[in-house]
């Protein structure tokens, strides 16, 4: 069964400094990965896709992941953390099954 | 715009009312989901159509009636909730179910902000 744990509910950064938000997901096929961001009082967007293709995904307002299958990981980075980039974080793994499962999330605080 | 249309945005009703959410999308997609978002709680999958065809009901109470009249509008209709219903209720599409349509991820809408009291 597929699954997807997000190592640590609450990230504090400061403005200008390196966003790292971890994604780990089980799955007995090569998945596809999916990162959503959610600001408050809205649904989720879709901020980046993993989808077989390159393992390095860009992505917009300047986010990326990379796909390491060695370590079933799908971590988010910024190089320059913005006050907007403020709000919830969800990594999610889809496989054969057509179950697309969400990780709990990451609430990002950016501090001026 | 997201592309998906929930309303209302927010709603008060009582444990006696009756209502009804609505989502709509003009994406041209073809699956269509109802969420379950808690205050620290994970995302919950509700309900699944499939080309206007229900394919998921994960245990929800009947409280809960889901509707898809076409694959552009999906409706949740409620009756007697509990206080532990208050929660946000996300709609999401996507181009389909299967195949291919996964790999595109979901547009979701805004969501109802529920209060039951």
């Amino acid at each position: 069964a597929q699954s997807v744990t997000q190592l640590g509910s609450h990230v504090s950064v400061s403005e200008g400094a390196l966003v790292l938000l971890r994604c780990n997901y089980s799955s007995s096929v090569p998945p596809y990965l999916f990162w959503y961001v959610q600001y408050p009082n809205q649904g989720l967007q879709l901020l980046l896709k993993y989808t077989s293709a390159a393992t390095l995904v860009k992505g917009i307002n300047g986010f990326e992941a990379e796909f390491k299958k060695s370590e079933t990981s799908f971590h988010l980075t910024k190089p320059s953390a913005h006050m907007s980039d403020a709000a919830e974080y969800f990594c999610a793994v889809s496989d054969v099954s057509d179950k697309v499962i969400f990780g709990p999330g990451t609430s990002l605080s950016v501090i001026p | 715009e997201t592309g998906v249309t929930q309303t209302p945005r927010h709603l008060v009703m009582g444990m006696t009312n009756k209502k009804s959410l609505k989502c709509e999308q003009h994406l041209g997609h073809n699956a269509m989901y109802w969420y379950k978002q808690s205050a620290k709680k994970p995302l919950e999958l509700m309900f699944v159509y499939n080309f206007k065809e229900q394919t998921e009901n994960n245990s929800v109470p009947s409280r809960f009636s889901p509707e898809c009249p076409n694959s552009s509008h999906l409706f949740l209709h409620l009756h007697t909730l509990q206080p532990e219903d208050s929660a946000l209720y996300l709609c999401a599409s996507s181009q389909d179910q299967t195949g291919g349509g996964r790999a595109y991820g979901y547009t979701f809408g805004s969501g109802t902000r529920l209060t039951v009291v």
